[in-house]
Protein backbone atom coordinates (compact mmCIF):
# COMPACT_ATOMS: atom_id res chain seq x y z
CA UNK A 1 0.00 0.00 0.00
CA UNK A 2 1.21 3.18 -1.06
CA UNK A 3 2.29 5.45 2.43
CA UNK A 4 3.07 9.20 2.28
CA UNK A 5 4.91 10.73 5.64
CA UNK A 6 5.24 14.64 6.56
CA UNK A 7 7.06 14.26 9.65
CA UNK A 8 6.87 17.72 10.52
CA UNK A 9 3.63 18.67 12.25
CA UNK A 10 4.43 22.67 12.41
CA UNK A 11 6.58 25.23 10.76
CA UNK A 12 7.05 28.62 11.09
CA UNK A 13 8.91 31.19 8.58
CA UNK A 14 9.52 34.94 8.66
CA UNK A 15 7.76 37.14 5.78
CA UNK A 16 9.90 36.93 2.55
CA UNK A 17 12.28 34.11 3.42
CA UNK A 18 12.05 31.26 2.23
CA UNK A 19 10.64 27.74 3.45
CA UNK A 20 11.70 24.21 2.76
CA UNK A 21 8.35 21.26 4.08
CA UNK A 22 9.63 17.84 3.81
CA UNK A 23 7.70 14.48 2.62
CA UNK A 24 8.69 10.94 2.11
CA UNK A 25 6.10 8.80 0.23
CA UNK A 26 6.32 4.97 -0.10
CA UNK A 27 5.14 3.02 -3.50
CA UNK A 28 6.05 0.10 -5.94
CA UNK A 29 4.46 1.71 -8.90
CA UNK A 30 7.03 3.45 -11.48
CA UNK A 31 4.78 5.86 -12.97
CA UNK A 32 3.03 8.06 -10.65
CA UNK A 33 1.95 11.55 -9.39
CA UNK A 34 2.95 13.67 -6.17
CA UNK A 35 1.05 16.53 -5.58
CA UNK A 36 1.29 19.80 -2.54
CA UNK A 37 -2.19 21.28 -1.48
CA UNK A 38 -2.88 23.87 0.99
CA UNK A 39 -5.81 24.11 2.75
CA UNK A 40 -5.82 27.82 4.43
CA UNK A 41 -8.40 28.13 7.68
CA UNK A 42 -10.93 28.98 4.95
CA UNK A 43 -11.10 24.94 4.48
CA UNK A 44 -11.13 24.52 0.60
CA UNK A 45 -7.74 22.43 -0.37
CA UNK A 46 -5.93 24.37 -3.44
CA UNK A 47 -3.50 22.31 -5.62
CA UNK A 48 -0.23 23.93 -5.08
CA UNK A 49 1.77 22.06 -7.76
CA UNK A 50 1.86 18.38 -8.89
CA UNK A 51 4.72 16.32 -10.58
CA UNK A 52 5.05 13.47 -12.89
CA UNK A 53 7.34 10.65 -11.87
CA UNK A 54 8.32 9.90 -15.30
CA UNK A 55 9.15 13.87 -15.31
CA UNK A 56 13.21 14.09 -14.39
CA UNK A 57 12.64 18.00 -14.21
CA UNK A 58 11.23 19.68 -10.97
CA UNK A 59 8.33 21.46 -11.47
CA UNK A 60 7.95 24.90 -10.69
CA UNK A 61 4.69 27.49 -10.27
CA UNK A 62 6.00 30.81 -9.83
CA UNK A 63 7.60 30.97 -6.12
CA UNK A 64 6.75 27.33 -5.41
CA UNK A 65 9.07 24.98 -6.55
CA UNK A 66 9.61 21.01 -5.50
CA UNK A 67 12.67 18.86 -5.41
CA UNK A 68 11.75 15.51 -6.44
CA UNK A 69 14.20 12.35 -5.79
CA UNK A 70 12.48 9.50 -6.83
CA UNK A 71 15.11 7.06 -6.03
CA UNK A 72 14.87 8.38 -2.64
CA UNK A 73 11.33 8.61 -2.90
CA UNK A 74 11.08 12.09 -1.30
CA UNK A 75 9.11 15.27 -2.37
CA UNK A 76 9.80 18.44 -0.93
CA UNK A 77 8.09 21.75 -1.21
CA UNK A 78 9.97 25.15 -1.14
CA UNK A 79 8.39 28.33 -0.76
CA UNK A 80 10.52 31.26 -1.52
CA UNK A 81 9.68 35.16 -0.57
CA UNK A 82 7.03 33.98 1.62
CA UNK A 83 4.20 36.10 1.77
CA UNK A 84 1.42 36.10 4.78
CA UNK A 85 -0.91 34.82 2.69
CA UNK A 86 1.08 31.59 2.63
CA UNK A 87 -0.08 30.24 6.22
CA UNK A 88 -1.82 27.41 6.06
CA UNK A 89 -2.33 23.99 6.60
CA UNK A 90 0.05 21.98 3.48
CA UNK A 91 -0.67 18.53 2.18
CA UNK A 92 1.84 16.09 0.62
CA UNK A 93 -0.26 13.78 -1.36
CA UNK A 94 0.30 10.62 -3.79
CA UNK A 95 -1.79 9.38 -7.08
CA UNK A 96 -1.06 6.59 -9.39
CA UNK A 97 -2.83 8.88 -11.97
CA UNK A 98 -4.01 13.00 -11.70
CA UNK A 99 -7.76 12.28 -10.50
CA UNK A 100 -7.33 8.77 -9.11
CA UNK A 101 -7.44 7.63 -5.05
CA UNK A 102 -5.30 9.79 -3.68
CA UNK A 103 -3.42 9.32 -0.41
CA UNK A 104 -2.07 12.47 1.42
CA UNK A 105 0.08 13.09 3.99
CA UNK A 106 -0.92 14.03 7.83
CA UNK A 107 -0.13 17.98 6.60
CA UNK A 108 1.98 20.34 8.15
CA UNK A 109 0.79 23.69 9.77
CA UNK A 110 2.90 26.77 8.22
CA UNK A 111 2.89 30.00 9.95
CA UNK A 112 4.00 33.15 8.68
CA UNK A 113 5.76 35.98 10.42
CA UNK A 114 5.10 39.05 9.77
CA UNK B 1 -17.87 30.13 -12.59
CA UNK B 2 -19.32 28.42 -9.91
CA UNK B 3 -16.77 25.90 -7.93
CA UNK B 4 -17.58 22.74 -6.14
CA UNK B 5 -20.30 23.28 -3.96
CA UNK B 6 -21.72 21.39 -0.83
CA UNK B 7 -24.08 21.10 1.04
CA UNK B 8 -24.58 21.26 4.09
CA UNK B 9 -22.07 23.31 5.61
CA UNK B 10 -22.62 22.18 9.03
CA UNK B 11 -24.92 19.20 11.01
CA UNK B 12 -25.52 17.37 13.88
CA UNK B 13 -26.47 13.91 14.10
CA UNK B 14 -27.03 11.36 16.80
CA UNK B 15 -25.20 7.88 16.76
CA UNK B 16 -27.12 5.62 14.95
CA UNK B 17 -28.78 7.72 12.77
CA UNK B 18 -28.75 8.70 8.96
CA UNK B 19 -26.92 11.11 6.75
CA UNK B 20 -26.97 12.37 3.17
CA UNK B 21 -24.37 14.87 1.80
CA UNK B 22 -24.53 16.47 -1.63
CA UNK B 23 -22.49 17.66 -3.64
CA UNK B 24 -22.37 19.70 -7.11
CA UNK B 25 -19.27 19.49 -9.07
CA UNK B 26 -17.68 22.47 -11.04
CA UNK B 27 -18.66 23.31 -14.38
CA UNK B 28 -17.38 21.23 -16.74
CA UNK B 29 -16.37 18.70 -14.58
CA UNK B 30 -18.53 14.84 -15.04
CA UNK B 31 -16.19 13.16 -12.08
CA UNK B 32 -16.57 13.34 -8.14
CA UNK B 33 -14.51 12.06 -5.46
CA UNK B 34 -15.18 12.10 -1.77
CA UNK B 35 -13.10 12.24 1.08
CA UNK B 36 -13.06 11.78 4.89
CA UNK B 37 -11.05 14.29 6.69
CA UNK B 38 -10.88 14.03 10.57
CA UNK B 39 -9.49 16.84 12.55
CA UNK B 40 -6.31 17.61 12.40
CA UNK B 41 -5.44 15.02 9.73
CA UNK B 42 -5.09 14.52 6.07
CA UNK B 43 -8.32 13.58 4.06
CA UNK B 44 -8.61 9.83 3.23
CA UNK B 45 -9.91 8.62 -0.08
CA UNK B 46 -13.65 7.13 0.28
CA UNK B 47 -14.82 6.30 -3.23
CA UNK B 48 -15.25 7.85 -6.84
CA UNK B 49 -18.14 8.42 -9.32
CA UNK B 50 -17.23 8.67 -13.14
CA UNK B 51 -20.78 8.04 -15.25
CA UNK B 52 -22.97 7.28 -12.77
CA UNK B 53 -20.80 4.15 -10.99
CA UNK B 54 -18.58 3.81 -8.20
CA UNK B 55 -14.99 3.53 -10.07
CA UNK B 56 -12.46 3.57 -7.50
CA UNK B 57 -12.87 2.80 -2.97
CA UNK B 58 -11.21 3.42 -0.56
CA UNK B 59 -10.77 1.48 2.84
CA UNK B 60 -14.51 2.65 3.91
CA UNK B 61 -17.20 -0.12 4.90
CA UNK B 62 -20.53 -0.54 3.55
CA UNK B 63 -22.15 1.79 6.26
CA UNK B 64 -20.78 4.41 3.26
CA UNK B 65 -22.44 4.83 -0.18
CA UNK B 66 -22.84 7.42 -2.82
CA UNK B 67 -24.83 7.96 -5.74
CA UNK B 68 -23.97 10.18 -9.14
CA UNK B 69 -26.67 11.81 -10.71
CA UNK B 70 -27.36 12.13 -14.55
CA UNK B 71 -26.28 15.93 -14.28
CA UNK B 72 -22.72 14.53 -12.61
CA UNK B 73 -23.97 15.81 -9.07
CA UNK B 74 -23.10 12.90 -6.02
CA UNK B 75 -24.69 12.43 -2.92
CA UNK B 76 -23.13 10.33 0.01
CA UNK B 77 -24.80 8.76 2.13
CA UNK B 78 -23.26 7.16 5.88
CA UNK B 79 -25.65 4.61 7.47
CA UNK B 80 -25.78 3.96 11.18
CA UNK B 81 -23.64 6.18 12.41
CA UNK B 82 -20.81 6.04 14.60
CA UNK B 83 -19.46 8.93 16.81
CA UNK B 84 -16.12 8.37 14.47
CA UNK B 85 -17.36 9.53 11.82
CA UNK B 86 -17.45 13.30 13.07
CA UNK B 87 -15.15 15.05 9.99
CA UNK B 88 -15.20 17.33 7.24
CA UNK B 89 -16.35 15.35 4.16
CA UNK B 90 -14.90 17.07 1.46
CA UNK B 91 -16.16 16.62 -2.18
CA UNK B 92 -13.87 16.91 -5.23
CA UNK B 93 -14.37 17.25 -8.92
CA UNK B 94 -12.20 16.66 -11.85
CA UNK B 95 -13.05 15.46 -15.55
CA UNK B 96 -12.29 12.07 -17.44
CA UNK B 97 -12.79 9.21 -14.57
CA UNK B 98 -10.09 8.07 -12.82
CA UNK B 99 -7.94 8.51 -16.24
CA UNK B 100 -8.12 12.17 -16.49
CA UNK B 101 -4.78 14.17 -16.46
CA UNK B 102 -6.90 17.17 -15.09
CA UNK B 103 -6.63 19.43 -11.96
CA UNK B 104 -8.89 18.34 -8.98
CA UNK B 105 -11.02 21.28 -7.59
CA UNK B 106 -11.84 20.73 -3.99
CA UNK B 107 -15.18 22.01 -2.14
CA UNK B 108 -14.84 23.89 0.84
CA UNK B 109 -16.13 20.77 2.70
CA UNK B 110 -19.78 19.20 4.91
CA UNK B 111 -18.79 19.16 8.59
CA UNK B 112 -21.11 16.83 9.96
CA UNK B 113 -20.74 16.31 14.32
CA UNK B 114 -21.96 12.94 15.52
CA UNK B 115 -23.19 12.83 19.52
Amino acid sequence: AQTVTQSQPEMSVQEAETVTLSCTYDTSESDYYLFWYKQPPSRQMILVIRQEAYKQQNATENRFSVNFQKAAKSFSLKISDSQLGDAAMYFCAYGTGANSKLTFGKGITLSVRP
Amino acid sequence: DAGVTQSPTHLIKTRGQQVTLRCSPKSGHDTVSWYQQALGQGPQFIFQYYEEEERQRGNFPDRFSGHQFPNYSSELNVNALLLGDSALYLCASSLGGPWGTGELFFGEGSRLTVL
